[in-house]
């Protein structure tokens, strides 16, 4: 297993466009995590599954985002009618629920350009 | 609800010189806290973590932090920078919320190797 993988690595779409994300966890994590970062700032938490249930979101997560977790395994985000404010960067992190290792795996990101 | 502060967006140091980049913590209950490290256009890597136990905690690549509750503390430190170790540091804090681990980043530290 290679760790945490997101596609595509770069993507640039016009304003009001939807595009989608894909993440793949490090097979044996439970738990997945979407995060936002704009620059100049840390990540901003989004959402988080654990398996197949998204059992949080945060209220930067708008009507226009949506993320799924198929069978438990990888991660979609979903942005609808982009904005220039949705330029960032977007981290998925993965992690182990019985593991006593707290901290999180990261992906490379996604970095989204809205022109 | 907890947060971190970190202290200078910016720090400068010469190679072979002392690295302090500075975190402070705000939660209600005894936090994990960690320490991850980014580099352009990358994700985030863990570099050490402090749950329970020892207060000094070594972590990859010559790093070690010390968690002081007194302070609120959990600064970051390596003895002699080096060109590699030019990165943005972020702190984090972490807290049981509804089951699973909520991870809080700061703003970052951008720190630049003088050589």
């Amino acid at each position: 297993d290679t760790g945490v993988s997101q596609n595509p690595r770069h993507k640039i779409t016009k304003r009001g466009q939807n595009v989608t994300f894909r993440c793949d966890p490090i097979s044996e994590h439970n738990r997945l995590y979407w995060y936002r970062q704009t620059l100049g700032q840390g990540p901003e938490f989004l959402t988080y599954f654990q398996n197949e249930a998204q059992l949080e979101k945060s209220r930067l997560l708008s009507d226009r985002f949506s993320a799924e977790r198929p069978k438990g395994s990888f991660s979609t985000l979903e942005i609808q009618r982009t904005e220039q404010g949705d330029s960032a960067m977007y981290l998925c992190a993965s992690s182990f629920v019985m593991s006593r290792d707290y901290g999180y795996t990261f992906g490379s990101g996604t970095r989204l350009t809205v022109v | 609800a907890q947060s971190v502060t970190q202290l200078g967006s910016h720090v400068s140091v010469s190679e072979g010189a002392l690295v302090l980049l500075r975190c402070n913590y705000s939660s209600s209950v005894p936090p994990y806290l960690f320490w991850y490290v980014q580099y352009p256009n990358q994700g985030l890597q863990l570099l050490l973590k402090y749950t329970t136990g020892a207060t000094l905690v070594k972590g990859i690549n010559g790093f070690e932090a010390e968690f002081k509750k007194s302070e609120t503390s959990f600064h970051l430190t390596k003895p002699s920078a080096h060109m590699s170790d030019a990165a943005e540091y972020f702190c984090a804090v972490s807290e049981d919320s509804g089951g699973y681990q909520k991870v809080t980043f700061g703003t970052g530290t951008k720190l630049q190797v003088i050589p």
